[in-house]
């Protein structure tokens, strides 16, 4: 199957960037999306295809994807960003929806 | 707005089964595929299948074939999930969530959750 590693966390400060990482081989020949899931509730798209922000996420939300690693960036963290976040990719070899392990983002 | 209302909590003893509804509101379901996703307490994303209504097509996780059921019905534009067998390691939190189109990837909007515990 196809592997996608995640740090399991991250934290920062308001204010500044936080990137979360998902390596994956060959990832950036993929379509790579991100999910934000805040304690008790359902995961919540914020960013489709690479780089596309849904209607609705914030401009401070970025993505990219290249190479071995896919990031999701927060240019300016606020504490309502806290939560886990998790890349997704479909494995075409299998052909089946793969998880990365997920990331905690803590704002100090 | 497309919103995925989820059925209720579920407390099943291992050895039996479970069938989970997902109805779509704001939109025809044959339009959507549905994706199925499980959390287990504490842990992360997993998806289980999924199904496409408008070409009748489904696929499951490999680790879960023969034992989950996705189905749909068209009239109630509701979709299930019926797994079987039930253990304690099946005791997650089950989301159903929608695809745009059968040749995108991303899930959105996702259902609230439904609880699913297993008691042995």
């Amino acid at each position: 199957s196809y592997v996608l590693t995640q740090p399991s966390s991250v934290a920062v400060a308001p204010g500044n960037p936080a990137t979360i990482t998902c390596g994956g081989h060959n990832i950036g020949s993929k379509s790579v999306n991100w999910y934000q899931q805040k304690p008790g509730q359902a995961p919540v798209l914020v960013m489709f295809f690479d780089s596309d922000r849904p209607s609705g996420i914030p401009e401070r939300f970025s993505g990219s994807n290249s190479g071995n690693t896919a990031a999701l960036t927060i240019s300016r963290v606020e504490a309502g960003d806290e939560a886990d976040y998790y890349c997704q990719v479909w494995d075409d070899i299998i052909d089946r929806e793969e998880f990365g392990g997920g990331t905690k983002l803590t704002v100090l | 707005q497309v919103h995925l209302v989820q059925s209720g909590p579920e407390v099943k003893m291992a050895g039996s089964s479970v069938k989970v509804s997902c109805t779509l509101s704001g939109g025809a379901l044959i339009n959507y595929p549905i994706t199925w996703v499980r959390q287990a307490p504490g842990e992360g994303l997993e998806w289980m299948g999924g199904i496409v209504p408008m070409f009748g097509t489904v696929k499951y996780r490999q680790e879960f074939q023969g034992r989950v059921t996705i189905s749909v019905d068209e009239s109630t534009n509701t979709v299930y999930m019926e797994l079987n067998s039930l253990t304690s390691k099946d005791t997650a939190v089950y989301y159903c969530a929608r695809r745009a189109s059968a040749s995108t990837n991303w899930f959105d909007p996702w259902g609230q959750g439904t609880l699913v515990t297993v008691s042995s």
